[in-house]
């Protein structure tokens, strides 16, 4: 079993939709987690970054940490076809660098 | 800033050839990283640099695959010989102590091919 389990997809929805964006990992020890986001042909880029449990927002994306079910979010509201990309999410236990576990990622497209 | 800049964007090779990739990292960032990505398996991390050491080299997946980063603004990741399975996207990325946990910043990767 992998450490972070993402859903491929691929996810289509219609623009002005809420996307929501799930991530389950198996190691408790896991402090910080971001979202990637990966346009085609590009590196990932970061998105969101949350330490801990809570919820984090900016603008149209709201990231949510649950660390008593090891469960991660990321939502997008009024979607647009520029949201059309891959999101990775990302975990970090405390101190070891930057090293980073990332999920396989979620491909999204955003229909007009 | 220019980013991380890697160097070739697509290279295609025979099985058995030798394979390296270059890396330029953001000037002052401490740390680099070398990933590979394919549709299976997704992002893995091959090996990490702090300050120019190789700090975990514990993703290369065999003695084939070496790394080494000769002063802070240039590394290489080395293919020898070369198999099909070696066939990924190769990233690598960088950061700095303090500016965030886990904020990378990714170069636009080397698309490899070994036939």
């Amino acid at each position: 079993q992998k450490e972070v389990e993402q859903d491929p997809g691929p996810l289509s929805v219609p623009e002005g939709a809420i996307v929501s964006l799930n991530c389950t990992y198996s190691n408790s020890a896991f402090q910080y987690f971001m979202w990637y986001r990966q346009y085609s042909r590009k590196g990932p880029e970061l998105l969101m970054y949350t330490y801990s449990s809570g919820n984090k927002e900016d603008g149209r994306f709201t990231a949510q940490v649950d660390k008593s079910s090891k469960y991660i979010s990321l939502f997008i509201r009024d979607s647009q076809p520029s949201d059309s990309a891959t999101y990775l999410c990302a975990m970090k236990l405390t101190g070891g660098g930057n090293k980073l576990t990332f999920g396989t990622g979620t491909q999204l497209k955003v229909e007009l | 800033d220019a980013g991380v800049i890697q160097s070739p964007r697509h290279e295609v090779t025979e099985m058995g050839q030798e394979v390296t990739l270059r890396c330029k990292p953001i000037s002052g960032h401490d740390y680099l990283f070398w990933y590979r990505q394919t549709m299976m398996r997704g992002l893995e991390l091959l090996i990490y640099f702090n300050n120019n050491v190789p700090i975990d080299d514990s993703g290369m997946p065999e003695d084939r695959f070496s790394a080494k980063m000769p002063n802070a603004s240039f590394s290489t990741l080395k293919i020898q010989p070369s198999e099909p399975r070696d066939s990924a996207v190769y990233f690598c990325a960088s950061s700095l102590t303090g500016q965030g946990a886990g904020k990378l910043f990714f170069g636009s990767g080397t698309q490899l091919s070994v036939l």
